[in-house]
């Protein structure tokens, strides 16, 4: 079936550091992808998604590339600050429904 | 402003018991899935409806009951026979035309 697996956590970092979460999925089908954040005792929040080989989705300073060759859509943002301190789930779309199947979650910590 | 409700934010009940949760959109969205959460995993499927009156068990629907009468409400039935019910349950919607789902702000239910 289809997967999502993230880069394992913890993640820390100082502030203003470089962030990288790494994701990889299963190649059936044409997916969307997406990143989503979420805060403690929290829902998840959409950060950022891609629909087509080639597409890039940012916002917050967040950007990731949907990389269809290396089945990839890693998270990256240039300078981290303390307030990015969450949990930051990877998913893909699947079935007719497009329901999203979700990798296991990354923490990440920002120290000031 | 639009979005989606669920209600508690807290819910404690007694083993064997059946408890309801409440999922409510404004936003016009056809699409609404439910997922549980346990600590430090990613979220599982247990239902999902694409339109009022019809619904499709997720990956872990067994334990789980739902119903689909209204296009804005998608309650969840958690009965006694779900085995291990202690978890962050989170309701979500979407549309056709983004793909995209938005999550509410999520129910803790603790079973005693």
């Amino acid at each position: 079936g289809d997967s999502v697996t993230q880069m394992e956590g913890p993640v820390t970092l100082s502030e203003e550091a470089f962030l990288t979460i790494n994701c990889t999925y299963t190649a059936t089908g044409y997916p969307s992808l997406f990143w989503y954040v979420q805060y403690p005792g929290e829902g998840l929040q959409l950060l950022l998604k891609a629909t087509k080989a080639d597409d890039k989705g940012s916002n917050k300073g967040f950007e990731a590339t949907y990389r269809k060759e290396t089945t990839s859509f890693h998270l990256e943002k240039g300078s981290v600050q303390v307030s990015d301190s969450a949990v930051y789930f990877c998913a893909r779309s699947s079935g007719s429904a497009r329901q999203l199947t979700f990798g296991s979650g990354t923490q990440l910590t920002v120290l000031p | 402003d639009g979005g989606i409700t669920q209600s508690p934010k807290y819910l404690f009940r007694k083993e064997g018991q059946n408890v309801t949760l409440s999922c409510e959109q404004n936003l016009n969205h056809d699409a609404m899935y439910w997922y549980r959460q346990d600590p430090g995993q990613g979220l599982r499927l247990i239902y999902y409806s694409q339109i009022v009156n019809d619904f499709q068990k997720g990956d872990i629907a067994e334990g789980y009951s739902v119903s689909r009468e209204k296009k804005e409400s998608f309650p969840l039935t958690v009965t006694s026979a779900q085995k291990n019910p202690t978890a962050f349950y989170l309701c979500a919607s979407s549309t056709e035309r983004t793909g995209s789902q938005f999550f509410g702000p999520g129910t803790r239910l603790t079973v005693l």
